[in-house]
């Protein structure tokens, strides 16, 4: 079956502008997962969805940066007010639990001019 | 809270020579333990994965690993080097809350497998 997916695979943004990055886990995953990858800072957690459970929101570096997932399947990360420093690979996981195994998708590469 | 550290942030073989990409984790209680590998512009893969069950733990395309607890290691070996191996490697640990709580990747810094012809 089809992997996670995620779009847009390129983004160069403006500093100061919204963007918003897409995810869509795998089909019957329960639980999905944001991360950022960047030079200075290695892979980094950020947000964990689990069903219909309150957010693990414990990774968002500051709160210019939200995520929803709708209906339990796609999922959204805004970051608002994009900074030169926001500038990274955001990746998306999802598992059919929380124990399991997480597979991830190509990622999203982010530029903040 | 659980870390790992990758000791080599480059390694470089020969193709048919062995391979050895160095972890070692740090845990208040059995951790489990992951090796990811993330190819150019490709997503990161699963290789093999330590839940305390054997401490030798075979993975995808001939790599394995073996958790030492008393070494607190968890090193990644592969008898012999492709070209097709060139890529990042990272260690991983889940750092779960609890028992029922959810398990976020701790990833290290990677390293860097250069392979030669």
């Amino acid at each position: 079956g089809a992997g996670v997916s995620q779009s847009p695979s390129n983004k160069v943004t403006e500093k100061g502008k919204d963007v918003e990055l897409r995810c869509d886990p795998i089909s019957g995953h329960t639980a999905l997962y944001w991360y950022r990858q960047s030079l200075g800072q290695g892979l980094e957690f950020l947000i964990y969805f689990q069903g219909n459970s309150a957010p693990d929101k414990s990774g968002l570096p500051s709160d210019r940066f939200s995520a929803e997932r709708t209906g339990g399947s796609v999922s959204t990360l805004t970051i608002q007010r994009t900074q030169q420093e926001d500038s990274a690979v955001y990746l998306c996981a999802s598992s059919s639990s929380w124990a399991n195994e997480q597979f991830f998708g190509p990622g999203t590469r982010l530029t903040v001019l | 809270a659980q870390s790992v550290t990758q000791l080599d942030s480059h390694v470089s073989v020969s193709e048919g020579t062995p391979v050895l990409l160095r972890c070692n984790y740090s845990s208040s209680y059995s951790p489990s333990l992951f090796w990811y590998v993330q190819h150019p512009n490709k997503g990161l893969q699963l290789l093999l994965k330590y839940t305390s069950a054997a401490t030798l733990v075979k993975g995808i395309n001939g790599f394995e690993a073996e958790f030492k607890k008393s070494e607190t290691s968890f090193h990644l070996t592969k008898p012999s080097a492709h070209m097709s191996d060139a890529a990042e490697y990272f260690c991983v640990v889940s750092d779960r809350k609890g028992n029922t709580g959810f398990q976020k990747l701790v990833f290290g810094t990677g390293t860097r497998l250069l392979v030669s012809p």
